[in-house]
């Protein structure tokens, strides 16, 4: 079983549509977790960090649920500019060491 | 600048040969990382520094794959013999400390062997 698990897509969405990703880790080791962007041919950038009490920045809402060890991102009003892969991210803390693994990504295409 | 600086930005190799990519992390950031992305694939762990020491190599591929970090800065990846499955994207990323969460990426060197 993957250490970080989400679908792949791609999810096709309108403008102006709200859409949510989910992603899962097996993990309870974990300790940290992320949503970053990933535009096509161009490195990662954090997008957000996610919290238990939830957090919200603009129209991006991110979600922990460490009993169901489930992170969510939901995407208000989209944008075209959002179109892009959605990589879900966990810190893996053993013995000391951070080790940062990265979910494959969902796709997302904000349609005209 | 002041990102991550990796070189070449794209290396063609012939099977068998060894390569070298480069990697500069931000001035002051003391965990390093290197990733490896295939065309339309996530980006798989390889190995990642704290300082000059690697405490956790487990990604590495193969005994064909080594990393150094020197002065607490440049990283080296060396793939030795390289072989066509090692075409990909090797990313490289620093941050301030371990856990701070953000990672700051390079734009990646494209191995492609053919």
């Amino acid at each position: 079983r993957k250490e970080v698990e989400q679908d792949p897509g791609p999810f096709n969405v309108p403008e102006g549509a709200t859409v949510a990703f989910n992603c899962t880790y097996s993990n309870s080791a974990s300790q940290s977790f992320f949503w970053y962007r990933q535009d096509c041919r161009k490195e990662p950038k954090l997008l957000m960090s996610v919290y238990s009490s939830g957090n919200e920045d603009g129209r991006f809402t991110a979600q922990l649920n460490r009993a169901s060890q489930y992170i969510s991102l939901l995407i208000r009003d989209s944008k075209l500019s959002d179109s892009a892969t959605y990589l879900c991210v966990v810190i893996l803390v053993t013995s000391g060491t951070y080790k940062y693994i990265f979910g494959t990504g969902t796709r997302l295409k904000v349609l005209a | 600048g002041a990102g991550v600086s990796q070189s070449p930005s794209n290396k063609v190799t012939e099977k068998g040969k060894d390569v070298e990519l480069r990697c500069d992390p931000i001035s002051g950031h003391t965990a390093l990382y290197w990733y490896r992305q295939r065309l339309g694939q996530g980006l798989e762990f390889l190995i990642y520094f704290q300082g000059n020491s690697a405490p956790d190599k487990s990604g590495l591929p193969s005994d064909r794959f080594s990393a150094e970090r020197t002065g607490e800065s440049v990283s080296t990846l060396t793939i030795q013999r390289t072989q066509q499955e090692d075409s990909a994207v090797y990313l490289c990323a620093s941050s301030r400390t371990s856990y701070t969460g953000e990672l700051f990426f390079g734009e990646g060197s494209r191995l492609t062997v053919l």
